[in-house]
């Protein structure tokens, strides 16, 4: 089955420590997107790729990093400098989002991730 | 920078009756998309519906249908003969068509309740 995994599906870190959320996609897209959604808010988009080695910061990209070496695979790493990662993390994929197609994102399951 | 609004928190239907979910959108932009998504207690996004821009025709899928007001920047969710399943975070979202950024700009959502 093409779909979007995410995992783990809960993650507990303590404070100060780096931790890495994995993407993968099977679908043979070639956009890939991180969004951060917290209580009472929409999603906010932490970093996006449109193609391999190439990636872009979104609107909240403090505190993070990302690597796109694989077409399938876009991981998401929560550093110490983010100063509140207790959040709940969406991976994304679509087709490249040029031209006039809509592009629908197809999104993963999420990750859970709590501070302690 | 577009912004997307939806001004009810919280919203409740009575099973097999209808409701509307509001949203409104700031953007200087002619060409876009609009979107629906449901995100149920299991936190997977999913696409109820899309509009593009420059269609004026409102856009439905089975029992869900938009109204869509370009002038107004308005794009409301109507669901009809409400079910259990129905009840969830719903989510309205504007995409840029064309450009090189495919990424999505959420609101705040709206959470619906279904009364048996």
């Amino acid at each position: 089955d093409g779909g979007i995994t995410q995992s783990p599906k809960y993650l507990f870190r303590k404070e100060g420590q780096n931790v890495t959320l994995s993407c993968e996609q099977n679908l043979n897209h070639d956009a890939m997107y991180w969004y951060r959604q917290d209580p009472g808010q929409g999603l906010r988009l932490i970093y996006y790729s449109q193609i391999v080695n190439d990636f872009q910061k979104g609107d909240i990209a403090e505190g993070y990093s990302v690597s796109r070496e694989k077409k399938e695979s876009f991981p998401l790493t929560v550093t110490s400098a983010q100063k509140n990662p207790t959040a709940f993390y969406l991976c994304a994929s679509s087709t490249e989002p040029t031209g006039t197609d809509y592009n629908e994102q197809f999104f993963g399951p999420g990750t859970r991730l709590t501070v302690l | 920078a577009q912004t997307v609004t939806q001004s009810q928190p919280e919203m409740s239907v009575q099973e097999a009756e209808t409701v509307t979910l509001s949203c409104t959108y700031d953007t200087s932009e002619s060409d876009y998309y609009l979107f629906w998504y449901k995100q149920p207690p299991s936190r997977q996004m999913i696409l109820v519906i899309r509009q593009e821009a420059y269609k004026q025709q409102n856009a439905t899928e089975n029992r869900f249908s938009v109204n869509f007001q370009k002038a107004a920047k308005s794009f409301s969710l109507k669901i009809s003969d409400s079910q259990l399943g129905d009840a969830a975070m719903y989510f309205c979202a504007y995409r840029s068509q064309g450009g090189s950024q495919g990424n999505l700009i959420f609101g705040k959502g709206t959470k619906l309740s279904v009364k048996p």
